[in-house]
């Protein structure tokens, strides 16, 4: 089986900040782990991914996040925030052959003027 | 340019109403999800179809029902509406295998009178 853990529900930055949204994750086979964004009322969109190979994986609009098997870790960063970066952001980990994703529970980021 | 579309965005039925919900791609991937998105919380898997194969989630209610027509087109049948049911349903698409990730629509926001 596989969870995902995401460590505070809502983080406030100001703009121009480091962002810095945490993941821990379990799962008995090696994990496909993603970020996802969501804006209000809309759907879900990748930010990036981690399948194998480099475990520093850069993804959309600045955002990266790095692959520790030691610490079953996959934190998203973001150096400078903006205030585009409004939204609820959500980990996710994927098994299977159809791939399909268990969610974390989300963390609303806010950023402050 | 839009890639998996819900319709309609919004869905209003009464209560004990039978309501279809529609989700259609135009990315030829293999596999379609159905999610469930209650109020601040995450996406929660209610099935999948593989191609052709059904695939429910242990804990979906029987209430909940798939349709996938063709690769194109997967339809979402709730029997018998009730106020709990209300929540954003999210439809997505894979290749499915490896290093594959899940496309989101834009959802559709039932709500239950």
């Amino acid at each position: 089986a596989q969870s995902v853990t995401q460590l505070g529900s809502h983080v406030s930055v100001s703009e121009g900040a480091l962002v810095l949204l945490r993941c821990n994750y379990s799962s008995s086979v090696p994990p496909y782990l993603f970020w996802y964004v969501q804006y209000p009322n809309q759907g879900l969109q990748l930010l990036l991914k981690y399948t194998t190979g480099a475990t520093l994986v850069k993804g959309i609009n600045g955002f990266e996040a790095e692959f520790k098997k030691s610490e079953t870790s996959f934190h998203l960063t973001k150096p400078s925030a903006h205030m585009s970066d409004a939204a609820e952001y959500f980990c996710a980990v994927s098994v299977g052959s159809a791939r399909q994703l268990t969610f974390g529970s989300g963390t609303q980021l806010t950023v402050l003027p | 340019d839009a890639m998996v579309i819900q319709n309609p965005r919004y869905q209003v039925t009464q209560f004990g109403k039978p309501v279809t919900l529609s989700c259609s791609q135009t990315l030829n991937h293999n596999v379609m999800y159905w999610y469930q998105q209650k109020s601040s919380q995450a996406p929660k898997l209610l099935f999948h179809y593989y191609d052709k194969d059904f695939n429910n989630e242990a804990d979906t209610p029987d209430n909940f029902q798939s349709r996938r027509p063709n690769t194109s087109f997967c339809f979402l049948d709730i029997r018998s509406p009730g106020l709990g049911d209300a929540a954003m349903y999210l439809c997505a698409t894979s290749r499915g295998g490896t290093n594959t990730e899940a496309f989101f629509g834009q959802g559709t926001r039932l709500t239950v009178v």
